[in-house]
């Protein structure tokens, strides 16, 4: 199916692991975000990446590692959990005229 | 420096009554301006959008926003409430060619039988 997809869905790991999320679209966008979702700060940007091989920090980088070695997927990699990185996790794709399309997210639990 | 401020964090309305979420913006630049919607444990979805063409915008499942520069709002409608309509709608600027999101902080909307 066509679209923006994300997985897993949802994820309970322990602090101190290493977590990957996984970003896939089919639309052949140039530019991909990753998005943290918590209460009381709305939705902020973590990374995003222009284009394959092209990544940018946003607001809240620090603690996650990103890469796209293909257009298509975009991963989003906690290299050591923490328990302040509980969140709603989304991953989206931007079109040519700049309107963002969202996955369906990733519940993280950090415990 | 842009920013979005949505008045109301929560609506209630009844079924078949008009919804009015209202968002106010400031931007140094041209924007564009979007509404999204989120149900619960879902991601969020486009409900329509403003870029610089006609001022009142229709979007999908009978919502509409009309952008006031004079006003800086960008306020959604809906001229009947239906049960399906109830979610966390956020307000989002967006300057013009670029791609930094600057999202409200979301208003939840409650419809009553």
């Amino acid at each position: 199916d066509a679209g923006i997809t994300q997985s897993p869905r949802y994820k309970i790991t322990e602090t101190g692991r290493q977590v990957t999320l996984m970003c896939h679209q089919t639309w052949s966008h140039s530019y991909m975000f990753w998005y943290r979702q918590d209460l009381g700060h709305g939705l902020r940007l973590i990374y995003y990446s222009a284009a394959a091989d092209i990544t940018d920090k946003g607001e809240v980088p620090d603690g996650y590692v990103v890469s796209r070695s293909k257009t298509e997927n975009f991963p989003l990699t906690l290299e050591s959990a923490t328990r302040s990185q509980t969140s709603v996790y989304f991953c989206a794709s931007r079109d040519p005229v700049g309107t963002q399309y969202f996955g369906p997210g990733t519940r993280l639990l950090v415990l | 420096a842009q920013s979005v401020t949505q008045l109301d964090s929560h609506v209630s309305v009844s079924e078949g009554t008009p919804v009015l979420l209202r968002c106010n913006y400031s931007s140094s630049y041209s924007p564009s301006l979007f509404w999204y919607v989120q149900h619960p444990n879902k991601g969020l979805q486009l409900l329509l959008k403003y870029t610089s063409a006609a001022t009142l915008v229709k979007g999908i499942n009978g919502f509409e926003a009309e952008f006031k520069k004079s006003e800086t709002s960008f306020h959604l409608t809906k001229p009947s409430a239906h049960m399906s309509d109830a979610a966390e709608y956020f307000c989002v600027v967006r300057r013009a060619a670029g791609n930094k999101l600057t999202f409200g902080g979301g208003t939840r909307v409650l419809v009553k039988p």
